[in-house]
């Protein structure tokens, strides 16, 4: 069965300080994973996108990995700010169809 | 351009009663997604079209919801009659092509059914 899960549920972090968040994944055959984030009262926005041959993609301080052989991704949030409170949804995607697989997301705070 | 839009924003309904949720997609997107968020089940597609025609309505829970798209520029998604399990943000979404291009979501609608 296609899963997508996220780990940890929820994280509190201070402002400033980095943090990582994961992603696995069991969708076949595979296609491509994104990161969106989406604040509250907000629909989701995509940060990144990235392909089976692509390692790694940033986009400002945030900075994604994927290793396609261990299904795993990650999000690295650096120097984080107060406006990175958010959840951080992964979603997958299958050659097959059109279907995108969401992950349950990660709920970001940052505290001052 | 103004990006996805969709109203009403909010929406408080009794139950029984029909419910008509609103989407303008991005002018130039050819797919149209309609997603329905919950706290328990998160992000679910409920259906998508491809130049106005529905190509996937497998997420549809069931008869009480209908979706159409008249248009390249209009879509509507009704539940009839509505039940207080509905309750949710349903969101919409448009892009260019399928696959590896980006879904641009809209602010969603709040629906409340009583």
């Amino acid at each position: 069965k296609n899963q997508v899960e996220q780990s940890p549920q929820s994280l509190i972090i201070l402002e400033g300080k980095n943090c990582t968040l994961q992603c696995n994944y069991t969708v076949s055959p595979f296609s491509n994973l994104r990161w969106y984030k989406q604040d509250t009262g907000r629909g989701p926005v995509s940060l990144t996108i990235m392909t089976f041959s692509e390692n790694t993609k940033s986009n400002g301080r945030y900075t994604a990995t994927l290793d396609a052989d261990t299904k795993q991704s990650s999000l690295h949030i650096t120097a984080s700010q107060l406006s990175d409170s958010a959840s951080y949804i992964c979603v997958v995607s299958a050659n097959s169809n059109y279907q995108l697989i969401w992950g349950a997301g990660t709920k970001l705070i940052i505290k001052p | 351009d103004a990006g996805v839009i969709q109203s009403p924003r909010h929406e408080v309904t009794e139950m029984g009663q029909e419910v008509t949720l609103r989407c303008k997609p991005i002018s130039g997107h050819d797919y149209l997604f309609w997603y329905r968020q919950t706290m328990m089940r998160g992000l679910e597609l409920l259906i998508y079209f491809n130049n106005n025609v529905p190509i996937d309505d497998s997420g549809m829970p069931e008869d009480r919801f209908s979706a159409k798209m008249p248009n390249a520029s209009f879509s509507t998604l009704k539940i009839q009659p509505s039940e207080p399990r509905d309750s949710a943000v349903y969101f919409c979404a448009s892009s260019l092509v399928a696959g590896t291009d980006t879904q641009y979501f809209g602010p969603g609608t709040r629906l409340t059914v009583l």
